[in-house]
Order: C-alpha cells, then structure tokens, then sequence
C-alpha cells in the first residue's frame, strides 16, 4: 500500500511569493494534518482537516491556509512568503480527527525562501 | 513553560545499553500520547502508541504516568540502528485538535 506522498519534494522561492504544497493521505485515511519543521525543533502543528473540514488550528499567522479534497487529499497555501518561512513542511494522514489514532507521516517538501 | 518538553541531549550510549527517555507535558487535559523516531533529514515515523498501562514492543517499552505529566521510553540492548531523534507527541482534544511534539531526544549509540 502506497503510504503518505507530498509534492513537490523541493521548492526554492523568493519572498513575497506565493507557494502550494501537495498531500495525499494512505488509503482510507480521512484525516489530514500539515506541520512545518525547522532545523532542531519538533515539527509544529498548522491545520488538522477531516472530512473537509477544519478541525484543528496552530499558531501560524492567515498567511497559512489549507483545504482538503473529497478524495481526502490537501494542499497547503503560504502567501507573502517570508525568509522565516523557510522548513521542512510535512503532512500526516491518520484515520479521523480526534487524535486517538496514529499520525503517518510523507517525506515532507522542504521550501527554502530567498 | 513549553506545553511538551524533551531533554534534547544528545544521549551517547555504547551498544548493549539502556537508555531512558522523559517527556513532560503540562496541560492535563491530553489525551492521547506517541513517540516518534526521526532520522537525519527524514520524516518522523511511528514508534509507538502510549498506553496508561504502559505497553512494550520488543526492546521498547512506553509508560504513560498521569499524575506527574509524563510519559517515558525505555530502549533495552541498544543497536546502532538506534541512533536517531525521539519526538514524543501529545494530542488533546475536546473540540479542537491540538497535537504537540516536542523538540526531541538525539540518541547516539556507539560501537
């Protein structure tokens, strides 16, 4: 079974651009969660989306936006990008969105700003 | 104080050791706890459930202690396949779905 997979795997943008990042989840997950990792740190939480709908929030500024698809799959949005914003973005799929079950993580795209 | 704390170490251990690792949380409301295992520029991947029962798989076991805040990860008979960070997770709930990872545990373990 294919696992979580996210695209692009790389991305170099300049700031002030816009940039949307790809997920889809494992196969009969329902629940998606995006999380931006930086060096030394533990990934930190963005959105939570299940069943298409907004389930959970971090503290990340409106420039951060998600949706998710019927097909369960999500993108995330980053506007007016900022050096700061530089990380390792990964997506986690688990089977609802109570945080009772396990989170599976992708590779991860990892943005660099410039 | 940060919501999930992990001593980030490193922890460098010879082969054959164990090795302990804490995580406090402080918001008593959470519910669901994990430990991840990440390797250098890869993505976190499960390591295990947490239980209040406490809960083992092979070599690792995870206790969950409620009272105090924290949970814990037990590595019997290191291997150098080991050596990687430990992120422990917290999830509360209860209208929205807040998890929250610590920085994590950098394991070393040395021949």
């Amino acid at each position: 079974d294919a696992g979580v997979t996210q695209s692009p795997t790389h991305l170099i943008k300049t700031r002030g651009q816009q940039v949307t990042l790809r997920c889809s989840p494992i196969s009969g997950h329902k629940s998606v969660s995006w999380y931006q990792q930086v060096l030394g740190q533990g990934p930190q939480f963005i959105f939570q989306y299940y069943e298409k709908e907004e389930r959970g929030r971090g503290n990340f500024p409106d420039r951060f936006s998600a949706r998710q698809f019927p097909n369960y799959s999500s993108e995330l949005n980053v506007n007016a990008l900022l050096l700061g914003d530089s990380a390792l973005y990964l997506c986690a799929s688990s089977l609802d969105g109570t945080g009772s079950y396990e989170q599976y993580f992708g590779p991860g795209t990892r943005l660099t700003v410039t | 104080r940060k919501e999930v704390e992990q001593d980030p170490g490193p922890f460098n251990v010879p082969e054959g050791a164990t090795v302990a690792f804490n995580c406090t949380y402080s918001n008593s409301a959470s519910q669901s706890f994990f430990w991840y295992r990440q390797d250098c520029r890869k993505e976190p991947k499960l390591l295990m459930s947490v239980y209040s029962s406490g809960n083992e798989d092979g070599r690792f076991t995870a206790q969950l202690n409620r009272a105090s805040q924290y949970i814990s990860l037990l590595i019997r008979d290191s291997k150098l396949s080991d050596s990687a960070t430990y992120l422990c997770v917290v999830n509360r709930s209860g209208g929205s779905y807040i998890p929250t990872f610590g920085r994590g545990t950098s394991l070393i373990v040395h021949p």
